[in-house]
C-alpha cells in the first residue's frame, strides 16, 4: 500500500466549478509534489515545496493554485479548467528538500476528467 | 542539453522470459543520477533504483538487475523470470546535480508480461 494517499481517486468537473484535490504523507518527508500525467506519457512537473514553501512553480496556468496547510498535506485547488487539464495528477513526497536526489514516493493518482 | 531515451515503446514477452529495457541518457554533467520507475496499471509511480554518475557498479535486487556504462551512457534494466505482476510502464530519468534538480524523464516503455 502507497504511504502518500491521494483523494479523491476520479473526479469529473465542468469547466466552472471549482475543485480540490488533496494528499497526505505521514512518512515525515519535508518536500511535497504536484505531477500532472497525460496517458502514455511521462509525469510533468508542476509544483515543489519544500518545508511548506512553494520552491519551484514550473510555469503553471493560475487556475491551477497549490497549497500546503503543512507538512503532511499538500492540495491543489481547480478553478476554471479546460478540457486539456484532463490527466492524472499524481502527488508526490521526498525526504530532503527541492533539491534531492530523486527519490520520490507518489501517490496513486487523481484521475481528473474536465467536461 | 539533457535528454533520456528509450527506444522500446513497447514490450510483449511470455511469462519467465528475461526481457531487458534500454535507457540512453545524455547530460554535460559530471555528477548526475539515474533512476528508474515503475508505474502499474494503478497509476502509482514506484521507484525501483537511483545510481549516481561516480558508481558503475551493477545492481541485482531478486529478479532485477540494472547494468550502467558510462562509456555508452546507457542504464539497462533487466528483469529475469519474467512474471504477469511485472507487466507496467517503465520509466528511466536522470537528474543533474546542479541547481536545477529536475528530473528528466524517458517516454516510458510498456512492457507486458503474458501467461
Amino acid at each position: 500500500d502507497t504511504e502518500v494517499t491521494q483523494t479523491p481517486k476520479h473526479l469529473v468537473m465542468g469547466m466552472t466549478n471549482k475543485k480540490s484535490l488533496k494528499c497526505e504523507q505521514h512518512m515525515g518527508h519535508r518536500a511535497m509534489y504536484w505531477y500532472k500525467q497525460k496517458a502514455k506519457k511521462p509525469p510533468e512537473l508542476m509544483f515543489v515545496y519544500s518545508y511548506e514553501k512553494l520552491s519551484i512553480n514550473e510555469s503553471v496556468p493560475s487556475r491551477f493554485s497549490p497549497e500546503c496547510p503543512n507538512s503532511s498535506l499538500l492540495n491543489l485547488h481547480l478553478h476554471a479548467l479546460q478540457p486539456e487539464d484532463s490527466a492524472l495528477y499524481l502527488c508526490a513526497s521526498s525526504p530532503w528538500t527541492a533539491a534531492n536526489t530523486g527519490e520520490l514516493f507518489f501517490g496513486e493518482g487523481s484521475r481528473l476528467t474536465v467536461l | 542539453a539533457q535528454k533520456v531515451t528509450q527506444a522500446q515503446t513497447e514490450i510483449s514477452v511470455v511469462e519467465k522470459e528475461d526481457v531487458t529495457l534500454d535507457c540512453v541518457y545524455e547530460t554535460r554533467d559530471t555528477t548526475y543520477y539515474l533512476f528508474w520507475y515503475k508505474q502499474p496499471p494503478s497509476g502509482e509511480l514506484v521507484f525501483l533504483i537511483r545510481r549516481n554518475s561516480f558508481d558503475e557498479q551493477n545492481e541485482i535486487s531478486g529478479r532485477y538487475s540494472w547494468n550502467f556504462q558510462k562509456s555508452t551512457s546507457s542504464f539497462n534494466f533487466t528483469i529475469t523470470a519474467s512474471q504477469v505482476v511485472d507487466s507496467a510502464v517503465y520509466f528511466c530519468a536522470l537528474l543533474n546535480a546542479g541547481n536545477n534538480r529536475k528530473l528528466i524523464w524517458g517516454l516510458g516503455t510498456s512492457l507486458a508480461v503474458n501467461p
